[in-house]
């Protein structure tokens, strides 16, 4: 067990609905990661919020959002959704911001978009 | 796009062997990390190597990084039916890690 909890395990939707994935990440980690996984793209890093602020961006759509909460609770916000948006989706939390604090991961929603 | 390229793809040993895999990166690093994901579920750290290391041990676990070559290898020693996952490397830079595109490795008991 890692520490880090996502919510919910599971999820099926319809296309063009919008889902809410939630994750807490370990007692005293400032750094929140999302990771989506498909079998086509890999492992691909969405977004980090450090203690609130957003800091780092990578494949994240226009359609995707996310934000970390004053709890350092995250959320990641997935609309208009399509059906190449299913997909696992992790998050990932950290003591700081380096690449050289190692990262824990989530068990991950898994998302089915029908 | 993927920073690192794991290969190989796939790898199938009997348990109590070594098992190999190498992954190429395309950028220069400050470190190079190397994760476990079993099927389905999160991934978990496994060792972080420094641009200045050369090699570094953690229990049967065995990395070494040639930054000239810009390449890793991660070897798994006495193989155990455990050990059955999809390993990757990740590099960044920072904040993010990127990831490579993972080696599966079987063991067969």
């Amino acid at each position: 067990d890692s520490g880090v909890t996502q919510t919910p395990k599971h999820l099926i939707t319809a296309t063009g609905q919008r889902v809410t994935l939630r994750c807490s990440p370990r007692s005293g980690d400032l750094s929140v990661y999302w990771y989506q996984q498909s079998l086509d793209q890999g492992l691909q890093f969405l977004i980090q919020y450090y203690n609130g602020e957003e800091r780092a961006k990578g494949n994240i759509l226009e359609r995707f959002s996310a934000q970390q909460f004053p709890d350092l609770h995250s959320e990641l916000n997935l609309s208009s959704l399509e059906l190449g948006d299913s997909a696992l989706y992790f998050c990932a939390s950290s003591r700081g911001q380096a690449t050289y604090y190692e990262q824990y991961f989530g068990p991950g929603t898994r998302l089915t978009v029908t | 796009s993927q920073q690192g390229e794991e290969d190989p793809q796939a790898l199938s040993i009997q348990e109590g062997e070594n098992a190999t895999m190498n992954c190429s990166y395309k950028t220069s690093i400050n470190n190079l990390q190397w994760y476990r994901q079993n099927s389905g579920r999160g991934l978990v750290h496994l060792i972080l190597i420094r641009s200045n290391e050369r090699e570094k041990h953690s229990g049967r676990l065995r990395v070494t990084l040639d930054t000239s070559k810009k390449s890793s290898s991660l070897l798994i020693t006495a193989s155990r039916a455990a050990d059955t996952a999809s390993y990757f490397c990740a590099t960044g830079p920072a904040p993010k890690l990127t990831f490579g595109t993972g080696t599966r490795l079987t063991i067969i008991p």
